[in-house]
């Protein structure tokens, strides 16, 4: 069974570009979840994708958006990137059957954004 | 939203000793309260979970416990070991709900030999 993958690993952008993140769910995981991680904090919570839609958010603004494919991985982008985006961005799968579910995540290793 | 503090924020203890690790959390209606375990560059590793139907659960030398009337849960390691050492983190959220899991800011837990 294989786990989270995350690409890239490591990242450098410029204030105010654009990136894209990229997660590939664990195997038999249908819900794939983006957490930012800010050094030193625990995981914060930005959204959940399922069935190809986004469903439940956190506190974070438009700028980050997301997709998900019918293979179940998934996409995270943030605009206009500003030096408080610099942060571990998780991924995280699961399973869920109809209703929502937080139970059993799986997270990848992260990708390291840093904004300068 | 839910609010989750954790304490303390750095634990040393000596190997073979035991570790506790406390969260409190704000909202009643959370029911799911999972424990992750973050290695150096590492992502979180779910390590044991407890639902709020339940008092306490083991796994061999980690075990979990719930207080709901106090709104607080703890982790207990027995027997540590020098691979033990990591920053663990407390989670809760309702096990059904939209809003995905809040954190606590994490424990370093750093076993001494």
């Amino acid at each position: 069974e294989t786990g989270v993958t995350q690409s890239p690993t490591h990242l450098i952008k410029t204030r105010g570009q654009q990136v894209t993140l990229r997660c590939s769910s664990q195997s038999g995981h249908n819900t794939v979840s983006w957490y930012q991680q800010a050094l030193g904090q625990g995981p914060q919570f930005i959204f959940q994708y399922y069935r190809e839609e986004e469903n439940g958010r956190g506190n974070f603004p438009p700028r980050f958006s997301g997709l998900q494919f019918p293979n179940y991985s998934s996409e995270l982008n943030v605009n206009a990137l500003e030096l408080d985006d610099s942060a571990l961005y998780l991924c995280a799968s699961n399973v869920r059957k109809g209703s929502y579910s937080n139970y059993g995540y799986t997270f990848g290793s992260g990708t390291r954004l840093t904004v300068v | 939203g839910e609010n989750v503090e954790q304490h303390p924020s750095t634990l040393s203890v000596q190997e073979g000793d035991s570790a506790v690790i406390k969260c409190t959390y704000s909202d009643s209606a959370s029911n799911y309260f999972p424990w992750y375990k973050q290695e150096l560059g590492k992502g979180p590793q779910l390590i044991i979970d407890i639902r709020s139907n339940v008092g306490e659960k083991k796994d061999q030398r980690i075990a979990v416990t719930l207080n709901k009337t106090a709104k607080h849960f703890s982790l207990h390691i027995t027997e540590t070991q020098p691979e033990d050492s990591a920053v663990y983190f407390c989670a809760a959220s309702i096990g059904g709900g939209a809003d995905g899991l809040t954190f606590g800011k994490g424990t370093h837990l750093i076993i001494q030999p």
